[in-house]
């Protein structure tokens, strides 16, 4: 069985403060691979970012950067300078197989 | 462009009445996948499919009904055996590598239905 848990269900903050979603996940496979998602007020799911078990090297993009641990099983990602267009329920995500095993959310508010 | 489309965005279902969500996808993805959300709650996998006229179950299939006659159409028809149909319902899809090796393969995602009951 496999398990993703986001403990944060909402977190606030002010435009231009940094903010880190928490994701620990369980599974018994060592083979597996970690999603983060976005999802806006309009619906869809964005694809962020993929990463396979047997890389553990974290990774920036722009103002996104995810922390891997696996020893803590954790896949962190933090917002650098959040923007009011951040603002959307961001979901992490695990898969071994054809499943993806998603978290519940974390709703993310960034005021102007 | 490419992309999924959902259709329609919102959905009203009256008892006893079965409806139909549509998802059609141009990227010539091979799997395409169902999954509920509800408010405050992941997204569970109501049904999947890898190739044409194949389809598995996922966790939450009761009630639900899919077809899969072409590589790019997907419908779910959610029956009035689903008694608690009202959720935001999302198509996604993905290559299909190799057999066996698509979970590595980013699943990308319509922009949903929103069903509710009258």
């Amino acid at each position: 069985a496999q398990k993703v848990t986001q403990a944060q269900t909402e977190i606030s903050v002010v435009e231009k403060e940094d903010v880190t979603l928490d994701c620990v996940y369980e599974t018994r496979d060592t083979t597996y691979y970690l999603f983060w998602y976005k999802q806006p007020p309009s619906g869809e799911l964005v694809f962020l970012i993929r990463r396979n078990s047997f890389d553990e090297q974290n990774e920036i993009s722009g103002r996104y950067s995810w922390n891997f641990q696996k020893s803590t099983s954790s896949f962190n990602f933090t917002i650098t300078a959040s923007q009011v267009v951040d603002s959307a329920v961001y979901f992490c995500a695990l898969t071994n197989d054809y499943k993806l095993s998603f978290g519940a959310g974390t709703t993310v508010t960034v005021r102007a | 462009d490419g992309g999924i489309t959902q259709s329609p965005k919102y959905l009203f279902r009256k008892e006893g009445q079965n409806v139909t969500l549509s998802c059609e996808q141009n990227l010539n993805h091979d799997a395409m996948y169902w999954y509920r959300q509800d408010p405050g709650q992941g997204l569970r996998l109501i049904y999947y499919s890898q190739i044409v006229n194949d389809f598995q179950k996922g966790d939450i299939a009761e009630g639900y009904s899919v077809s899969r006659e072409k590589k790019e159409s997907f419908p779910l028809t959610v029956t009035s055996a689903q008694k608690n149909p009202t959720a935001f319902y999302l198509c996604a899809s993905n290559r299909l590598v190799d057999r066996g090796a698509f979970r590595n393969q980013p699943q990308h995602f319509g922009d949903g239905t929103r069903l509710s009951i009258l």
